[in-house]
């Protein structure tokens, strides 16, 4: 069973059309969930670090939630340079790793 | 400050065949990972290092072993290239143990095995 499940793995949206990226994560105790965003052919860039239910953080057009079970991603009045996939990623407690989910895929048509 | 560098960028190798990729920071980071990507899954964790001279399997290690003589290079080896290990690599070092703004991943080696 997956850690860490991304929905949807796909979303076009256009260019000032807001929406948002979900992460829903199972492990016994989390000590970080984490969003990166990733260009094609680079590596994941880091954007946040969560690390309780409630947390909030925000970066430009970007805004990462957590609760309990999920963590959203909001991209508010999307760019087309925000077009990347955004990667979640948990940290177990107890583990040495992070756990990552497949991506959404984000493209934002001018 | 080049951040993370990897070499190569390409390699195409033949089944069999031995290769050893270098990871490089120049940030002073006690942390350095190797990760493989794969179409339709997550980033898999392969291999990491907690310090100068340490090293430990991560998710999936087998098939690859890494040496970090010195604290600026993580080097992951195959000794026997296989098709399964057709991917692209990413290399990340980062200052915490937890991913925090300090982290930060290479550009990606892609490799192909015939």
């Amino acid at each position: 069973e997956d850690q860490v499940t991304q929905s949807p793995e796909a979303l076009r949206l256009q260019e000032g059309e807001s929406s948002s990226l979900n992460c829903s994560y199972t492990v016994s105790g989390l000590r970080g969930l984490f969003w990166y965003r990733q260009d094609p052919g680079k590596g994941p860039e880091f954007l946040f670090t969560l690390y309780s239910a409630g947390e909030e953080k925000e970066k430009e057009r970007l805004k990462a939630t957590l609760t309990k079970k999920e963590s959203f991603l909001h991209i508010t009045a999307p760019k087309p340079e925000d077009s990347a996939t955004y990667l979640c990623a948990v940290w177990e407690n107890g583990n040495n790793r992070l756990a990552f989910g497949k991506g959404n895929q984000v493209v934002v048509i001018p | 400050n080049a951040g993370v560098t990897q070499t190569p960028k390409f390699r195409v190798l033949k089944t069999g065949q031995s290769m050893t990729l270098l990871c490089a920071q120049d940030m002073n980071h006690e942390y350095m990972y190797w990760y493989r990507q794969d179409p339709g899954m997550g980033l898999r964790l392969i291999h990491y290092s907690v310090g100068e001279g340490t090293t430990a399997k991560g998710e999936v290690p087998d098939g690859y072993n890494v040496s970090r003589l010195k604290k600026q290079n993580f080097l992951l080896g195959l000794e026997s290239a296989a098709p399964s290990q057709t991917s692209v690599y990413f290399c990340a070092s980062t200052l915490h143990l937890l991913p925090q703004e300090t982290q930060y991943f290479g550009p990606g080696t892609r490799l192909l095995v015939l």
